[in-house]
């Protein structure tokens, strides 16, 4: 357990359909991140908010649309998919200090394992 | 963006070592994390190097050589269950990039 969770674990959804991933950390953190990790590739970055704001949008598609209400929250709504987003979709939190350049530990949920038909 | 190489596979003996090379290229550097993952589970934490040299944590050592660019993680006494992907991360800016991960297999 490492106090982010996410739901749901796997995920079957037509290229027509509208899902969502939900992130929920319990760590007290102010940074939160998506990641995709598909098979033999790195984990890229999609995402990041600090402090409830975005400031990070790696040239992600349209078709995948980031939520994160409150600190402790973070959602990545999905619509009309391409067969090529199957991976695993990983949250992440961390706590950013300030203005610091400080390293911190991430830590991961356990992803949900998405598959597009 | 960040150029991070590792080898894909690494197999070995249980009870041997295995040192899992990481090489990078970024813009910006402020240290740089191994993570384990099995599979179908989460990435964990298992260390951190920001200056040169040597941290040891159990069985688990890692290495840093800024001016190199260049890290290995060390794992003794191999044991089946550290059979696993092993991920190099440097982190830039408070984001981390990844390496696209070493599996290791150990074998009785």
């Amino acid at each position: 357990e490492t106090g982010v969770t996410q739901t749901p674990r796997h995920l079957v959804m037509g290229m027509t359909n509208k899902k969502s991933l939900k992130c929920e950390q319990h760590l007290g953190h102010n940074a939160m991140y998506w990641y995709k990790q598909s098979a033999k590739k790195p984990l890229e970055l999609m995402f990041v908010y600090n402090f409830k704001e975005q400031t990070e949008n790696n040239s992600v598609p349209s078709r995948f649309s980031p939520e994160c209400p409150n600190s402790s929250h973070l959602f990545l709504h999905l619509h009309t998919l391409q067969p090529e987003d199957s991976a695993l979709y990983l949250c992440a939190s961390s706590q950013v200090q300030g203005t610091r350049r400080e390293n911190t530990e991430a830590f991961f949920g356990q992803g949900t394992r998405l598959t597009v038909v | 963006g960040q150029n991070i190489d590792q080898p894909t596979e690494m197999t070995a003996t249980e009870g041997a070592i295995v040192q899992i090379n990481c090489t990078y290229q970024t813009s910006g550097f402020n240290g740089l994390f191994w993570y384990q993952q099995h599979a179908g589970e989460a990435p964990t934490f298992l260390s951190y190097n920001v200056l040169d040299g040597l941290e040891e944590k159990g069985r688990f050592s890692s290495f840093l050589s800024r001016s190199k660019g260049y890290s290995y993680l060390l794992l003794k006494e191999l044991q089946m269950k550290d059979s696993a992907s092993y991920l190099c991360a440097v982190s830039v800016n408070y984001k981390l990039s990844f390496g696209a991960g070493t599996t290791v297999t150990v074998r009785a």
